[in-house]
C-alpha cells in the first residue's frame, strides 16, 4: 500500500497562507492523492484531490511535485475556522478493491 | 438534502452485548465504507462494500460484522468478541467502489461508542 508522511502539528497566523506538506514517495502511476480535514468528534470533510496536474478549487490548492513523490495542500488566506486536522491519503485499489489508506494526519492550527 | 446520516451520535454498550450502528445514504453511491477512529490516530477501515449483498473484510474487521441488503443502507454490528470497542465510527459512501480511482469520499457525522 502507498502510504503518506505528514508533520504531526503546524501553526499558521490567521489571514496568512498555510501550506501543508505531505510524502508518499510508494505512489503508484494511478494513485490519485486525496486531503480531507477533520474538525473535532465530526467526520473528516474532502478538500481537494489531485493524480499529477495542480488543482485548485474554492477551498484549496494542491500543488503535487513532478515525480509525484509528494504535495502541499495550500490554504489561501487561512481563517480561525481553518483549525482542524488535515488527512493526506491515498486511494490504492487491491484485488479489485479500494481502501483509503490514512496516516496520522497534521494538526493544523490557526493563530488569531 | 443528500448526504449520509449515522446514528445514534452517542452509544453505550455493556460487557457481553452487541451493539448495531445504522448508516443510511440518499446519494444513490454503491460503495460503503465503516472506519474506525482512536482518539489522536486516524482512521481504520473496518469493513466495505462496493455493492449489496457483497461486503470485504477491511484491515480491522476482527469483532465486527456487517450486511449490506439495501443500497442506501450499511449497518455495522460490535459484537461482544471486541474487546476494545470504545472508539469513534465513521461511515462513508461513494460513487463506485471498483476501477475508478477519481472518487470522492463522503462521510457521515459518526458515533461514538464508549463501554459502560
Amino acid at each position: 500500500d502507498a502510504k503518506t508522511t505528514q508533520p504531526p502539528s503546524m501553526d499558521c497566523a490567521e489571514g496568512r497562507a498555510a501550506n501543508l506538506p505531505c510524502n508518499h514517495s510508494t505512489i503508484s502511476g494511478n494513485e490519485y492523492v486525496y486531503w480531507y480535514r477533520q474538525i473535532h468528534s465530526q467526520g473528516p470533510q474532502y478538500i481537494i484531490h489531485g493524480l499529477k496536474n495542480n488543482e485548485t478549487n474554492e477551498m484549496a490548492s494542491l500543488i503535487i511535485t513532478e515525480d509525484r513523490k509528494s504535495s502541499t495542500l495550500i490554504l489561501p488566506h487561512a481563517t480561525l475556522r481553518d483549525t482542524a486536522v488535515y488527512y493526506c491519503i491515498v486511494r490504492v485499489v487491491i484485488q479489485g478493491a479500494q481502501k483509503l489508506v490514512f496516516g496520522q494526519g497534521t494538526r493544523l492550527t490557526i493563530n488569531p | 438534502d443528500g448526504g449520509i446520516t449515522q446514528s445514534p451520535k452517542y452509544l453505550f454498550r455493556k460487557e457481553g452485548q452487541n451493539v448495531t450502528l445504522s448508516c443510511e445514504q440518499n446519494l444513490n453511491h454503491d460503495a460503503m465504507y465503516w472506519y474506525r477512529q482512536d482518539p489522536g490516530q486516524g482512521l481504520r477501515l473496518i469493513y466495505y462494500s462496493q455493492i449489496v449483498n457483497d461486503f470485504q473484510k477491511g484491515d480491522i474487521a476482527e469483532g465486527y460484522s456487517v450486511s449490506r441488503e439495501k443500497k442506501e443502507s450499511f449497518p455495522l454490528t460490535v459484537t461482544s468478541a471486541q474487546k476494545n470497542p470504545t472508539a469513534f465510527y465513521l461511515c462513508a459512501s461513494s460513487q463506485r467502489g471498483t476501477g475508478g480511482l477519481n472518487e470522492k469520499l463522503f462521510f457521515g457525522s459518526g458515533t461514538q461508542l464508549s463501554v459502560l
